[in-house]
């Protein structure tokens, strides 16, 4: 089975910063990776697919990059409505989908 | 407007069954495949159980395997996860999700995603 394993687990950080969170996979999964944003008590909202493909209507300063088995979410600005869990996802084997256990962005 | 609405979350005893259900709407049911994620308290996402548009392909997460079945019925717009043999670690916030994909025409390849989400429906499993 694939693990995704992201980094850091949490993260605080201020309104403006510029903010970087990584996925691992345990083995490549060639760009089938997606990420969400999560609030508390609320569902998971899409961000990006394909590693790299934003979703319509998410703000641009949300962009993916990587390959291979390494992934990376960047935040460019900070802002107050981006505090929240973010969870990457893969979909390349079994099991069908697996989701990283979240990284936690928090205001400083 | 795009939605999905799940119900039939409760309180049930360990061994006990339960039937979830995830109405969908602003959109073509019958086209999509689906699917089940769960979220127990204070923990990260998980999946559970994958539907394609006509019943003929699905899939279970481990954990679930022999013991939740998942169903749909295209006519009604539903989605149905019936929950067996519940165990206190199936405790969680069930969400029904829309599954799509990317076709890459560059890479060839088929990208999956789920773009839809539900707001969730809350099952314990206590004694």
């Amino acid at each position: 089975d694939i693990q995704m394993t992201q980094s850091p687990s949490s993260l605080s950080a201020s309104v403006g910063d510029r903010v970087t969170i990584t996925c691992r996979a345990s083995q490549g999964i060639s760009n089938s990776l997606a990420w969400y944003q999560q609030k508390p008590g609320k569902a998971p909202k899409l961000l990006l697919y394909a590693a790299s493909r934003l979703e319509s209507g998410v703000p641009s300063r949300f962009s993916g990059s990587g390959s291979g088995t390494d992934y990376t979410l960047t935040i460019s600005s900070l802002q107050p409505e981006d505090f929240a869990t973010y969870y990457c996802q893969q979909y390349y084997s079994t099991p069908l989908y697996t989701f990283g256990q979240g990284t936690k962005l928090e205001i400083k | 407007e795009v939605q999905l609405v799940e119900s039939g979350g409760g309180l049930v005893q360990p061994g006990g069954s339960l039937r979830l259900s995830c109405a969908a709407s602003g959109f073509t049911f019958s086209s999509y495949s689906m699917n089940w994620v769960r979220q127990a308290p204070g923990k990260g996402l998980e999946w559970v159980s994958y539907i394609s548009s006509s019943s003929s392909t699905i899939y279970y997460a481990d954990s679930v395997k022999g013991r939740f079945t998942i169903s749909r019925d295209n006519a009604k717009n539903s989605l149905y996860l019936q929950m067996n043999s519940l165990r206190a670690e199936d405790t969680a916030v069930y969400y029904c999700a829309r599954d799509l994909g990317y076709y890459d025409i560059l890479t060839g390849y088929y990208y999956y995603y789920m773009d839809v989400w539900g707001k969730g429906t809350t099952v314990t499993v206590s004694s």
